[in-house]
């Protein structure tokens, strides 16, 4: 199975911060990571797919970044609606598996 | 808009099955290929199976063989069986779109139901 570590599992910033979440593959991708974010409560929601492709009626704030084992879910300008913990997960081969998820909090 | 719909027992003892369906509303399961992915309480996500009606049904081989999935055409629906039961496998339990035609594109997972939560306990 590919492993796929994600850093920090926590963060705190302050609305406005820019955030950066790291995502780390124990094999190769290709451009098939996806990112995920999940409020308290709720199901998940699709943010990015192919590493950096922009899920429709998603804000821009969000954006991704990488390529082969090491990509990067960035928010800019942090909103209090994004209080939320966030996956990626690899789509390149079975069984499809999630990060352990970075929770993100506001200060 | 597509919406999917989660029912299940609630709970479920030890040693028994688990039987559970999704209701699927404003898309056909002949299109796109569908999951289910479950969560444990304060825990990460992880994909159980996903089922194509073109392209066939691909499970997690960590649930040991304990599981079975199926698309009705006829009812519009996914269903989940995982015999067996134990409290590991107590979680709120996901159905969901995967936006994917295999070999060609790949566009995450797309649309989730609102997830039913499976409680093993004797």
């Amino acid at each position: 199975d590919i492993q796929m570590t994600q850093s920090p599992s926590s963060l705190s910033a302050s609305v406005g911060d820019r955030v950066t979440i790291t995502c780390r593959a124990s094999q190769h991708l290709d451009r098939w990571l996806a990112w995920y974010q999940q409020r308290p409560g709720r199901a998940p929601k699709l943010l990015i797919y192919a590493v950096s492709s922009l899920q429709s009626g998603v804000p821009s704030r969000f954006s991704g970044s990488g390529s082969g084992t090491d990509f990067t879910l960035t928010i800019n300008s942090l909103q209090p609606e994004d209080l939320a913990t966030y996956y990626c997960q690899q789509a390149v081969s079975f069984p499809l598996t999630f990060g352990g998820g970075t929770k993100v909090e506001i200060k | 808009q597509v919406q999917l719909q989660e029912s299940g027992p609630g709970p479920v003892k030890p040693s028994e099955t688990l039987s559970l369906t999704c209701t699927v509303s404003g898309d056909s399961i002949s299109s796109f290929c569908w999951a289910w992915i479950r969560q444990p309480a304060g825990k990460g996500l992880e994909w159980i199976v996903r089922m194509c009606r073109s392209g066939g049904t691909t499970y997690n081989p960590s649930l040991n063989g304990r599981v079975s999935a199926t698309l009705d055409t006829s009812k519009n629906q996914l269903s989940l069986r995982l015999t067996s039961v134990t409290a590991a496998d107590t979680a709120v339990y996901y159905c969901a779109r995967e936006n994917v035609v295999p070999g060609h594109y790949n566009s995450g997972i797309d649309v989730w139901g609102q997830g039913t939560t499976v409680t093993v306990s004797s």
